[in-house]
């Protein structure tokens, strides 16, 4: 049963926290990407990896970090240096075949920061 | 100008009722290009790519027009559960540049 896998579904976090979004994928995808998401707004790239060992800066990732250690799996640390973490975190992942390169979501994780 | 523009919706319908949306992209060397369903509070689901030649799947028509870089979605016959966001994607370099638009949202009433 291939997809992709986001824990926890939902999170909470006290202001001053470091806390990290898990992402698993077993589609033998090369790329990997998150996003954030707020109410009523499209999707922000945070941060993207086409390769283990390799990421590169999306639009926001300011108050982000990542890290691509094995093909599978792509975490998301939210630091205390992000001001304004509230909000829906999407996964995806893609095969970056030329002409095949649609993404696949995960399920999400909602961050509420109290 | 943003990247990707939709319209903004939000388009209320009644059941049975054809709906159009449209979604323009301002960098002309976009490669690919798609159409994502959301629904509330869930992650976004590929509805469908969009070809060159325009393509169709059941109820649903994507064209694609490259010389006003625009895209387009045609929804026939709606049904209670087209109720969603769509989500107009453009691709630039078949690599990491996924750009989404901001979506427009579709109810179909009974």
């Amino acid at each position: 049963d291939g997809g992709i896998t986001q824990s926890p579904k939902y999170l909470f976090r006290k202001e001053g926290q470091n806390v990290t979004l898990s992402c698993e994928q077993n589609l033998n995808h090369d790329a990997m990407y998150w996003y954030r998401q707020d109410p009523g707004q499209g999707l922000r790239l945070i941060y993207y990896s086409q390769i283990v060992n390799d990421f590169q800066k999306g639009d926001i990732a300011e108050g982000y970090s990542v890290s691509r250690e094995k093909k599978e799996s792509f975490p998301l640390t939210v630091t205390s240096a992000q001001k304004n973490p509230t909000a829906f975190y999407l996964c995806a992942s893609s095969p970056r075949l030329a002409g095949n390169n649609e993404q696949f979501f995960g399920p999400g994780t909602r961050l509420t920061v109290l | 100008r943003k990247e990707v523009e939709q319209d903004p919706g939000p388009f209320n319908v009644p059941e049975g009722a054809t709906v159009a949306f449209n979604c323009t992209y301002s960098n002309s060397a976009s490669q690919s290009f798609f159409w994502y369903r959301q629904d509330c509070r869930k992650e976004p689901k590929l509805l469908m790519s969009v070809y060159s030649s325009g393509n169709e799947d059941g109820r649903f028509t994507a064209q694609l027009n490259r010389a006003s870089q625009y895209i387009s979605l045609l929804i026939r016959d709606s049904k209670l559960s087209d109720s969603a966001t769509y989500l107009c994607v453009v691709n630039v370099d078949y690599g990491q540049n996924f750009v989404f638009g901001p979506g427009t949202r579709l109810s179909v009433l009974p």
